[in-house]
């Protein structure tokens, strides 16, 4: 049973439009994160959500919190081909001692 | 310092050879991690140690062994592995403290691993 599922999981665009990828769960978290991975290399932090509701900002990528801690969303704004990558939602549900990732969204943002 | 390093960057080792894999981060975590990640996949854990001591190991099999030869460092030792073994190894460190800092793990590069 995978308990995160993202969706979609795989996104092809061209640049300068919106997406939005979605992290779902039945299970509560106390925060989730969020990770972008490129090809050959580790994933990199681009935020943590904490308060349920809680909306965060980094450039043109906006992330939500759910209001029950069960589910967040990633929104980016005319995207680019830098924007191109495997995007991975993380948390550690209850009282669970390991962080357990999304099943991951590969974005690919041509010209 | 906000990075992790992993030493090689690639490996390619036969099924009787022994090597290992290197990880070390100088941010003062205490929490430090071994993934495996195939191809298009999300990462999958492996090994956590917290203050230098195992915590949990996902039943990896024995042909995985880690080591934490103190707080900054962590190696995977590897003997007689198989070719399904071939993946992405990835390393990553916390904060040794159930708080938020906790689950933001810091990742390394990788090592790409190919059994032959």
């Amino acid at each position: 049973t995978q308990l995160l599922e993202q969706s979609p999981q795989f996104l092809s665009i061209q640049e300068g439009e919106n997406l939005t990828v979605y992290c779902n769960s039945s299970s509560v978290f106390s925060s989730l994160q969020w990770y972008r991975q490129e090809p050959g290399e580790g994933p990199v932090l681009l935020v943590t959500v904490v308060t349920g509701g809680e909306v965060k900002k980094l450039k043109r990528l906006t992330f939500q919190f759910g209001d029950a801690r069960k589910d967040s969303s990633l929104h980016i704004t005319a995207a680019q081909p830098g924007d191109t990558g495997l995007y991975l939602c993380a948390g550690v549900p209850g009282t669970a001692s390991k962080l357990t990732f999304g099943t991951g969204t590969r974005l690919q943002v041509t010209l | 310092d906000t990075e992790v390093t992993q030493t090689p960057k690639h490996l390619v080792m036969g099924m009787t050879n022994k090597k290992s894999l290197k990880c070390e981060q100088h941010m003062g975590h205490r929490a430090m991690y071994w993934y495996k990640q195939k191809a298009k996949k999300p990462p999958e854990l492996m090994f956590v140690y917290s203050y230098e001591k195992l915590s949990i190991n996902e039943s990896v099999p024995s042909r995985f062994s880690p080591e934490c030869p103190n707080s900054s460092l962590l190696n995977l030792h590897l003997h007689a592995l198989q070719p399904e073994d071939s993946a992405l190894y990835l390393c990553a460190s916390s904060q040794g403290r159930r708080t938020v800092s906790y689950n933001e793990q810091f990742f390394g590069p990788g090592t790409r691993l190919t059994v032959l």
